[in-house]
């Protein structure tokens, strides 16, 4: 079974501060990852994935991820947080040869001016 | 959302009432997917599918049906036998089934 847990419900941080989403991850073989973001009453626009290769991960926005295979996690990071960026993030784990993905439950990011 | 739409927006239902959900991808896409989003529980797969006339039960199928007779329409049917159907509803589509899933907007689904 696979599964996802992201222990923060909420982030709160200062525009222009750093922002880090934690995930962690459990798979049986090897993961695919990725992470999501959905504004209020849409529907989920992809940021970025991590299939293999380097370690460190960039994609839209500014976004970027760390896939750690020790640590089971694959952290979202922002160097510089933007009002913005305020909204609902979501980190996602398959393995590589099958479909299905398994969701966390979310995390509310917070980024006050 | 790229080309990927729902609709409608918001549905609304009365208790005993079956309703259709729409969901049309423009993308050239072989697999679908339909996913239900309630609060603190993340997104969990109703059902899926991975070509036309094909299609497979998820986590939660239990008073939902689909049917996929083209390639573009993946429609979505809550039967009245689903207990709780108030929830967002989220269509998905990718290349290949393990390919990435990208997403249309969303319906909001509630019962009166």
């Amino acid at each position: 079974a696979q599964s996802v847990a992201q222990p923060e419900d909420q982030v709160n941080v200062a525009e222009g501060n750093p922002l880090t989403v934690k995930c962690t991850y459990s798979v049986s073989g090897n993961p695919y990852l990725f992470w999501y973001v959905q504004y209020p009453n849409r529907g989920l626009q992809f940021l970025l994935k991590y299939i293999t290769g380097d370690n460190l991960v960039k994609g839209s926005y500014g976004f970027e991820a760390e896939f750690n295979k020790s640590q089971t996690s694959f952290h979202l990071k922002k160097p510089s947080a933007l009002v913005s960026d305020s909204a609902l993030y979501f980190c996602a784990v398959r393995e590589s040869n099958d479909y299905k993905l398994s969701f966390g439950a979310g995390t509310t990011v917070t980024v006050r001016a | 959302d790229g080309g990927i739409t729902q609709s409608p927006k918001y549905l609304f239902r009365k208790e005993g009432q079956n309703v259709t959900l729409s969901c049309e991808q423009n993308l050239n896409h072989d697999a679908m997917y339909w996913y239900r989003q309630d609060p603190g529980q993340g997104l969990r797969l109703i059902y899926y599918s991975q070509i036309v006339n094909d299609f497979q039960k998820g986590d939660i199928a239990e008073g939902y049906s689909v049917s996929r007779e083209k390639k573009e329409s993946f429609p979505l049917t809550v039967t009245s036998a689903q207990k709780n159907p108030t929830a967002f509803y989220l269509c998905a589509s990718s290349a290949i089934p393990t390919d990435t899933q990208y997403f249309g907007p969303g319906t909001r689904l509630t019962v009166l």
